[in-house]
């Protein structure tokens, strides 16, 4: 069965350096989504992504998130000065098109630790 | 999107049925029940969706009230790997251009026993 990929499964980094935590969605998927789970917390959107363009994102992405599609599998999240504050599973989602339907599938997410 | 209210906890012998419900009685003509769940910390997992019709798959069984404010979740015989937190969620399915995000509530954390 197909599955959304992520990698690394964990990240440890030193506050204010830059992170990129990388999915490769579901092969024939054309929306793609990055959520975060701060420990304890709701899973919580951060972003959506279509056609090679941001199509939502919520008041956490703010200027140091960037998404991005580099290829044709790969989806990445940048943070670009990680705070303390930004240590959260981090999960990405993906879905096939329009629909009925509008079933999400979740990777099983980068766990990033910021020190 | 219509709020969802879920009981925080619930427990559940295993090889028993395990009924989950949730009350969204704001819900409107066009949005869908969704049911996802979460193991311990890994992503969370589509377990089915409806309209107004009762649904079943594999997984379980979605029954829906006809006023359609509540609806409930059925495992029809839980073990133990299907411990987790349970996510109701509504919303409209997505057929414009639109994110369609979804809307994390805490949800129902079911604990099935020995």
């Amino acid at each position: 069965e197909p599955e959304v990929t992520q990698t690394p499964s964990h990240q440890v980094t030193q506050m204010g350096q830059e992170v990129i935590l990388r999915c490769v969605p579901i092969s024939n998927h054309l929306y793609f989504y990055w959520y975060r789970q701060i420990l304890g917390q709701k899973v919580e959107f951060l972003v959506s992504f279509y056609n090679n363009e941001i199509s939502e994102k919520s008041e956490i992405f703010d200027d140091q998130f960037s998404v991005e599609r580099p290829d044709g599998s790969n989806f990445t999240l940048k943070i670009r000065s990680t705070k303390l504050e930004d240590s959260a599973m981090y999960f990405c989602a993906s879905r096939r098109d329009r629909g009925t339907k509008n079933i999400q599938y979740f990777g099983a997410g980068t766990r990033l630790s910021v020190l | 999107d219509a709020k969802t209210t879920q009981p925080p906890s619930m427990d559940c012998a295993e090889g028993r049925a395990a009924n989950l419900p949730c009350n969204h009685s704001t819900i409107s003509g066009n949005e869908y029940v969704y049911w996802y769940r979460q193991i311990h910390s890994q992503g969370p997992q589509y377990i089915i969706h409806g309209l107004k019709n009762n649904e079943t798959n594999e997984m379980a069984s979605l029954i829906i009230t006809e006023d359609r404010k509540s609806s409930t979740l059925i495992l029809p015989h839980a073990t133990l790997r299907d411990t987790a937190v349970y996510y109701c969620i509504v919303r409209v399915a997505g057929s414009g251009a639109g994110s369609y995000q979804l809307t994390f509530g805490k949800g129902t954390k079911l604990s099935v026993i020995p």
